[in-house]
């Protein structure tokens, strides 16, 4: 089957502008998480999505958002942007539909969206 | 607030030999670790996880150990192989009622040279 899809892959903003990611999951899984890559940080997570609720939250600033729609494809937004949230933005989605389960809860990453800031 | 370290951004191991891999972490109410590879341009890919009540868990090459006093895990791979070079990310599941949380760490670069 399809696997995590994101769309754009890169993209260029200048500072002040907004960007919007899309994410559509593999086919069935219902929860969306969002994270950002950038060098020596690590993937940090910004928000997790289950059928279009949000669940989780990162310790990231109000200007990232994200929403999911009844077919579990899910979009971040960035407002106002920064200098420093050039990263890599990507996209993972599981099946899990509860939170306690047997068994890793495994994370399908898409390849993820390039967001360079200028 | 990093609970999952990666204290070595990277490792060069001669093809054939042992690569270890370090993870530390902070929070006890994790109960799954888990090993991703990434490749550039690629997203991270699952490669092996253990549950915290195991303390090791073996799938072909690739080997997870686990030290839950010291709060530690390695990822072993034996023999490495040069389409091993990735960076590979640790990372570990904490379970809530609202539910499951992953924590990162930051990667360790892997180069197996030929």
């Amino acid at each position: 089957k399809a696997g995590v899809t994101q769309t754009p892959r890169y993209l260029i903003k200048t500072r002040g502008q907004q960007v919007t990611l899309s994410c559509s999951p593999i086919s069935g899984h219902r929860s969306v998480s969002w994270y950002q890559q950038t060098p020596g940080q690590g993937l940090q997570f910004l928000f997790e999505y289950f059928s279009e609720t949000q669940r989780n939250k990162g310790n990231f600033p109000g200007r990232f958002s994200g929403r999911q729609f009844s077919n579990s494809r899910s979009e971040m937004n960035v407002s106002t942007l920064e200098l420093g949230d050039s990263a890599l933005y990507l996209c993972a989605s599981s099946s899990a539909d509860r939170a306690l389960i047997a068994g890793a809860n495994v994370l399908t990453f898409g390849a993820g969206s390039r967001l360079t800031v200028l | 607030d990093q609970q999952v370290k990666q204290n070595s951004p990277s490792l060069s191991v001669q093809e054939g030999r042992i690569s270890i891999l370090n993870c530390d972490y902070t929070n006890s109410m994790f109960d799954y670790f888990l090993w991703y590879k990434k490749y550039p341009a690629e997203g991270p890919t699952f490669l092996i996880s253990i549950s915290s009540i195991k303390d090791k868990n073996e799938d072909g090459r690739f080997t997870v150990f686990l030290n839950k006093s010291a709060k530690h895990l390695s990822l072993h791979i034996v023999p490495s192989q040069p389409g091993d070079s990735a960076v590979y990310f640790c990372a570990a599941r904490r379970s809530t009622n609202t539910g499951n949380q992953f924590y990162f760490g930051t990667g360790t670069s892997l180069t197996v040279i030929p």
